[in-house]
């Protein structure tokens, strides 16, 4: 089965850098969730669109932003950044049409790494 | 703080062991949801719960919603050297109404170590 796709799998930044993760979800789903890992913690999440429009949003910094297209695929783009935004990124999909939204599948991640 | 208070941190038992490993809340759950993840790459869900009192199978897994909604416990048997992970508890929070956000709070977290 087709899961949840995330390029790239790995980043080096400089600090001050910016950073455009993408995130393909699971086909027909149409719920975007992105997390941020940090070492040795549990996701957190950041903030998440259902149907290309912002549905919720967590502790995501201001420099942080992102969207979901047309073809629901969703970018996280990061600025300006930091050595403590080094993390694991991951994205997650759902499909809250047929009221599964609460079954999240994760992309293997990208290793975002500032230095 | 966290809303998910997951136990134990960390097991190591012998090849052949069964193991388990629950997660509690202050707060109620409509969905449990319980993941494995490897070391840098991206949890993978085990089972999902969403109904108080399921209890559900997959494979040599099992695990169970609570009654009162606020626990969940999810068993191994006859352990595998290939069990070795972070396995996460996560649900979503609930709003006022008493539906879900969607985004998911996730437990600590239990380092599982297998000696074969």
């Amino acid at each position: 089965a087709a899961g949840v796709i995330q390029s790239p799998r790995h980043l080096i930044k400089e600090k001050r850098e910016t950073a455009t993760l993408k995130c393909y979800p699971i086909p027909r789903h149409d719920t975007v969730y992105w997390y941020q890992q940090g070492p040795g913690q549990d996701p957190q999440f950041l903030i998440s669109f259902y149907e290309k429009m912002q549905s919720d949003k967590g502790s995501i910094p201001d420099r942080f932003s992102a969207q979901q297209f047309s073809d629901y695929h969703s970018e996280l783009n990061m600025s300006s950044l930091e050595l403590g935004d080094s993390a694991l990124y991951f994205c997650a999909s759902s499909d809250r049409t047929s009221g599964s939204t609460d079954t999240q599948y994760f992309g293997p991640g990208t290793r975002l790494t500032v230095l | 703080g966290q809303q998910l208070n997951q136990s134990p941190q960390s097991m190591f038992i012998q090849e052949g062991e069964d193991v388990s490993m629950n997660c509690t809340s202050s707060s109620i759950f409509n969905t449990w949801l319980w993941y494995k993840q490897d070391p840098g790459e991206g949890p993978v869900l085990l089972i999902a719960l969403y109904k108080a009192g399921e209890l559900t199978s997959n494979g040599r897994l099992t695990a169970q919603f609570g009654i009162t909604r606020k626990d969940s416990f999810l068993n191994i048997s006859a352990s595998i050297p290939s069990d070795v992970g972070i396995y996460f508890c996560a649900g979503p929070l609930l709003n006022a109404g008493g539906t879900s956000y969607g985004k998911l709070t996730f437990g600590q977290g239990t380092i599982l170590t297998v000696h074969p």
